[in-house]
């Protein structure tokens, strides 16, 4: 089951801090975070496991709260080459099948 | 840095015809993926496989859908008799840990168009 992300898009100013949501219904063992920018392939930026573990890049910051099953991405300080479509994606203890919400679209305005 | 690689980058093709989109996973990787994409929408799981098999598929991927791992470094997907709808971006993708626990690699996806 598809997850849900929230807001659809934001638009920010350069410099911005912007919060990404992701929720499901059903119970998680892991959140993934992933960025498109237009015309290219998806790109990971993070990785939220149960008992809470977290890979990813440096720069990035997220939350995963297992007991609402939620996550949220955090962006801070926002540039322009932040733009693209973030998408969560949620795989379940034993599935191999990692599925993603419908993303949210960000644009940083300088 | 190692990288998924997929051909064609580009295919047009006419209704009810078979499409093959090729895949080279990054070597060591033993988990691999299908993704749809429409224009403009969201990502779409097809299949994940491992170990030479299915792990996962979802309701998308129906009779029309194979894929195959014929050799020890490619992994395709067929569509047999290709409908309007099929019309979408494909992106491959590869893991070393598998979805639970580990970064997914995509390829830079095949553009499929069927007329």
């Amino acid at each position: 089951q598809q997850p849900v992300q929230s807001p659809q898009a934001v638009i920010l100013r350069e410099g911005e801090d912007a919060v990404i949501n992701c929720s499901s219904s059903k119970a998680l063992y892991s959140v993934h975070w992933y960025r498109q920018k237009h015309g290219e392939a998806p790109v990971f930026l993070m990785i939220l496991l149960k008992g809470g573990e977290q890979k990813g890049h440096e720069k990035i910051s997220a939350s995963f709260n297992e007991k609402k099953q939620q996550s949220s991405l955090y962006l801070t300080a926002s540039q322009l080459s932040y733009s693209g479509t973030y998408f969560c994606g949620t795989d379940s203890e034993y599935g191999n099948k990692l599925v993603f919400g419908a993303g949210t679209i960000l644009r940083v305005k300088s | 840095e190692p990288e998924v690689t997929q051909t064609p980058s580009h295919q047009v093709t006419q209704m009810g015809q078979e499409v093959i989109l090729r895949c080279v996973p990054i070597s060591n990787h033993l988990y691999f993926y299908w993704y749809r994409q429409i224009l403009g929408q969201k990502v779409e799981f097809l299949v994940s496989f491992y170990n030479n098999e299915i792990s996962e598929k979802s309701e998308i991927f129906d009779d029309q859908f194979s894929v195959e791992r014929p050799d020890g470094s490619n992994f395709t997907l067929k569509i047999r008799s290709t409908k309007l709808e099929d019309s979408a971006m494909y992106f491959c993708a590869s893991s070393d840990q598998g979805a639970r626990t580990g970064e997914l690699f995509f390829g830079e996806g095949s553009r499929l168009t069927v007329l």
